[in-house]
């Protein structure tokens, strides 16, 4: 089973500050990686996922993540957090069944104003 | 279109009882998972679904039950619960057996008193 670790349980950034949420999985078989992320009380949006290709995926909303395979790594950054970033942050691996998801535990982001 | 949609919201039961939730999948899709999270274990996984037949299943002991109608409507089902059980249960959906990345529904909060 894979095990994912993401290394920083709360991360508070000023508004308009670059920010890095770090995320390490343990297998180096082939997976496929994601980011969630939970707003209070609500349930979990994608906000990006690296399937193959190229290492670096973008989301809409400016947030970008690089897919490491030597580090095991799929780090999420945003060079200038909004307000309204604040939130929960998942990340997450499958194998290649796609199947069942493995999750961190989570990254809570509190942009200060 | 609309998302994954889970009812209740809320529930509240008391322990040794039983409960019922479900989950209306996106519109085509197919497979279905469900997860729970708590503020201690995160986010883990339950089952999963895909065309009235589960595919995979979660270290979870056997109170914890699933089933999948031909619609792709899901339930789960917790018998004789445990005041461990009280948590956010979150269903997923996506459309293939291969289609990466699930949709959430906003889940379930289970308190068990």
């Amino acid at each position: 089973a894979q095990s994912v670790t993401q290394l920083d349980s709360q991360v508070p950034v000023f508004e308009e500050a670059p920010v890095e949420l770090r995320c390490n999985y343990s297998s180096s078989v082939s997976v496929y990686l994601f980011w969630y992320v939970q707003y209070p009380n609500q349930g979990l949006q994608l906000l990006l996922k690296y399937l193959s290709g190229s290492t670096l995926v973008e989301s809409i909303n400016g947030f970008e993540a690089e897919f490491n395979k030597s580090q095991t790594s799929f780090h999420l950054r945003k060079p200038s957090v909004h307000i309204s970033d604040t939130a929960e942050y998942f990340c997450a691996v499958s194998e290649n069944t796609g199947n069942q998801f493995y999750f961190g535990t989570g990254t809570s982001l509190t942009v200060i104003p | 279109k609309a998302g994954v949609t889970q009812t209740p919201r809320y529930l509240i039961k008391t322990r040794g009882q039983q409960v019922t939730l479900s989950c209306s999948p996106i519109s085509g899709h197919r497979s279905v998972s469900w997860y729970q999270q708590t503020p201690g274990q995160g986010l883990q996984f339950l089952f999963e679904y895909f065309s009235e037949t589960q595919r995979n299943k979660g270290n979870f002991p056997g109170r914890f039950s699933g089933r999948q109608f031909s619609n792709s409507r899901s339930e789960m089902n917790v018998s004789t619960l445990e005041l461990g059980d009280s948590a956010l249960y979150l269903c997923a959906s996506k459309q293939g057996a291969q289609d990466y990345g699930y949709t959430f529904g906003s889940g379930t909060r289970l308190t068990v008193v």
